[in-house]
């Protein structure tokens, strides 16, 4: 009973290529979350969605393009990849409730050659 | 000032210690907080909430200081399956935003 699951788990491509990571929850929450981790291991969030509306934008670059076909899936759309974009990306979930915590997928291993 | 400060560490411990990490915040408004745990090359995972009045779960003990803006995590007698890094996190504003800390890193040593 997989409560936070993307897809790949590991994704090797080379420069310039355009790539998508998907993400799905079956635990009922309205909100739903991108976050990168680096080589540096610092976990920063990129985008949220809170049934289907996007609401946390940081700085991100115009290449990384999130959508949200419905509150339980969450997508990530890359183009041109480039080296610095070799990372792990985690998706998660919530609800807005105070106290509520963040659940994880297991993450997707993206590698730039 | 970062939105959320940890020492990065590495603590290395020997088993059965007892071993304490802090965490301070900026953002007088932050509501929620708590204390994930990340295993190498793993995905981050709930270790456990912070309440207003400092709760306790078996070894694990956090507490949370409002006025000082910081929260801590207490792990008495170590296992060596307490090796990985503890992150502190934050959640705040309306939308709820949720900001991590850098975490920090735990090795517990035979």
């Amino acid at each position: 009973d997989t409560a936070v699951s993307q897809t790949p788990k590991y994704l090797v491509t080379q420069m310039g290529n355009d790539k998508s990571i998907k993400c799905e929850q079956n635990l009922g929450h309205d909100t739903m979350y991108w976050y990168k981790q680096d080589s540096k291991k610092f976990l920063k969030i990129m985008f949220s969605y809170n049934n289907k509306e996007l609401i946390i934008n940081e700085t991100v670059p115009n290449r990384f393009s999130p959508k949200s076909p419905d509150k339980a899936h969450l997508n990530l759309h890359i183009n041109s990849l480039e080296l610095g974009d070799s990372a792990v990306y985690f998706c998660a979930s919530s609800t807005e409730q105070e106290l509520q915590p963040q659940h994880f997928g297991d993450g997707t291993r993206l590698s730039i050659l | 000032r970062k939105e959320v400060e940890q020492d990065p560490g590495p603590f290395n411990v020997p088993e059965g210690a007892t071993v304490a990490f802090n965490c301070t915040y900026s953002n007088s408004a932050s509501q929620s907080f708590f204390w994930y745990r990340q295993d190498c090359r793993k995905e981050p995972k709930l270790l456990m909430s912070v309440y207003s009045s400092g709760n306790e779960d078996g070894r694990f003990t956090a507490q949370l200081n409002r006025a000082s803006q910081y929260i801590s995590l207490l792990i008495r007698d170590s296992k060596l399956s307490d090796s990985a890094t503890y992150l502190c996190v934050v959640k705040a504003g309306g939308y709820q935003k949720v900001t991590f800390g850098i975490g920090t890193k735990l090795q517990v040593i035979p």
